[in-house]
């Protein structure tokens, strides 16, 4: 069974504070997608990575796919209250016609 | 449409009652996932399609869960018999090349 676990589980922050955000899993996928979803909202799409050692920016957001394309990390540089939200990194082990493996999700407050 | 539509937004049924739920997905997008995400945020592939036709099922439930995506149609997911267990949000996602998500159907079953 592939597993996605993500941590932190939940990171309250001040505005401005630098964070990470880890997924980590034991499979290879093919690609890794990160996602924000807010309360009573859908998964919002913020990246795909598909190449191992992959870094992707996205303004004050930064995205890395591990070498063997088993773990990412997402970075926020100073973060702002609007960065609150659920992220959650999801693998596909193909290509858009394979399902999903959700990760654990970090619940992140920032706190203006 | 530019985005994946579900309706209804809240369904609230009584245990041992049918629920329906549909999506419209994204045009152009010839794949079409569901999704239940329960407490802690945790989501499970329930079923895909390929245009009309199931591509992964492995994630349905044997009984009371059905699923269809007929041409022309939104796609529906039916749940026979509700249970108690079964209230949850439930995410259709389409797909070309990467899945975006509707805004879910939140099934409570009381």
């Amino acid at each position: 069974t592939q597993l996605l676990e993500q941590s932190p589980q939940f990171l309250s922050i001040q505005e401005g504070e630098n964070l990470t955000v880890y997924c980590n899993s034991s499979s290879v996928f093919s690609s890794l997608q990160w996602y924000r979803q807010e309360p009573g909202e859908g998964p919002v799409l913020l990246v795909t990575v598909v190449t191992g050692g992959e870094v992707k920016k996205l303004k004050r957001l930064t995205f890395q796919f591990g070498d063997a394309r088993k773990d990412s990390s997402l970075h926020i540089t100073a973060a702002q209250p609007g960065d609150t939200g659920l992220y959650l990194c999801a693998g596909a082990a193909g290509g858009a016609t394979n399902k999903l493996i959700f990760g654990t999700g970090t619940l992140l407050a920032v706190q203006p | 449409g530019e985005e994946v539509a579900q309706t209804p937004k809240h369904l609230v049924r009584g245990e041992g009652q049918k629920a329906k739920l549909y999506c419209a997905p994204i045009k152009g997008h010839s794949y079409v996932f569901w999704y239940q995400q329960v407490l802690k945020n945790e989501f499970k592939f329930l079923i895909s399609f390929q245009n009309e036709n199931v591509f992964d099922e492995t994630g349905m439930p044997k009984e009371r869960f059905s699923a269809k995506c007929l041409p022309n149609s939104p796609c529906s997911l039916e749940i026979q018999a509700t249970k108690l267990e079964d209230s949850a949000v439930y995410f259709c996602a389409s797909s070309y090349t990467e899945a975006f998500f509707g805004q879910g159907t939140r099934l409570t079953v009381v």
